[in-house]
């Protein structure tokens, strides 16, 4: 059964700061892995998709990296700012069930 | 292009009735929608998926004589909440899958729903 994990669980930090949240997945067949955001109270808006044949991908100060044989991505955030408090959910869409299992979720605070 | 809605945004009932709540695709056409839960602090569960025209499939642990689902057309799902209990209070998202198995989801803005 592939479970998500996502580490830390919370995170405060001064705005400026380059940040790295991590998420783990016990099972390597993975269709793709996708980044999302979620504000408090409203649903998710997606960040970045990653499939299984790539090793990462970029949008803006967002760089998401996937090693898929070791179960592990990463989203790194550059030059952080408030606008990005929010959220964080990885979710991992495994090959034969096409189904989206969601992390535990990074909780992001970014202070002026 | 590729957004989901859902509605009501916010709904407050009483314990014992049911409660529904519609989910969109405006731009385009969902041969499939899933339906997840959301509890507090919590991350997202699938509790079924819909395909349009036929019954839905729901995870292991869900019940389906509670959460009723019915995908009537190509832009509409409904998940209707029986007999409605305080335990039932949470946050309903839905998404659509724009194309064939694999496809991306786009997710609705959610429903949050309380039972007093």
């Amino acid at each position: 059964k592939q479970e998500v994990t996502q580490i830390p669980a919370a995170l405060s930090v001064p705005e400026g700061e380059n940040l790295v949240l991590n998420c783990s997945f016990t099972d390597s067949a993975i269709y793709n892995l996708q980044w999302f955001r979620q504000d408090p109270g409203k649903g998710l808006t997606s960040l970045l998709l990653i499939q299984s044949s790539q090793r990462e991908q970029t949008s803006g100060r967002l760089n998401a990296s996937l090693d898929k044989s070791s179960g592990r991505s990463t989203l790194y955030i550059a030059a952080s700012q408030p606008g990005d408090s929010a959220t964080y959910l990885c979710a991992v869409r495994t090959d034969n069930t096409d189904k989206l299992i969601f992390g535990t979720g990074t909780r992001l605070q970014v202070f002026p | 292009g590729a957004v989901v809605s859902q509605h009501p945004s916010r709904v407050i009932c009483k314990s014992g009735t049911s409660v529904k709540i519609e989910c969109r695709s405006l731009d385009f056409q969902a041969t499939t929608m899933f339906w997840y839960r959301q509890f507090p602090k919590k991350s997202l569960m699938l509790m079924a998926t819909s395909n349009e025209g036929s019954k839905a499939t729901y995870e292991q642990g869900v019940e389906k004589d509670k959460f009723l689902i019915n995908h009537a057309s190509l832009t509409l799902s409904t998940l209707t909440v029986t007999s409605a209990h305080p335990e039932d209070s949470s946050f309903y998202i839905c998404s659509a899958r724009t194309g064939p198995r694999h496809y991306e989801q786009y997710f609705g803005p959610g429903t949050r729903l309380t039972v007093t």
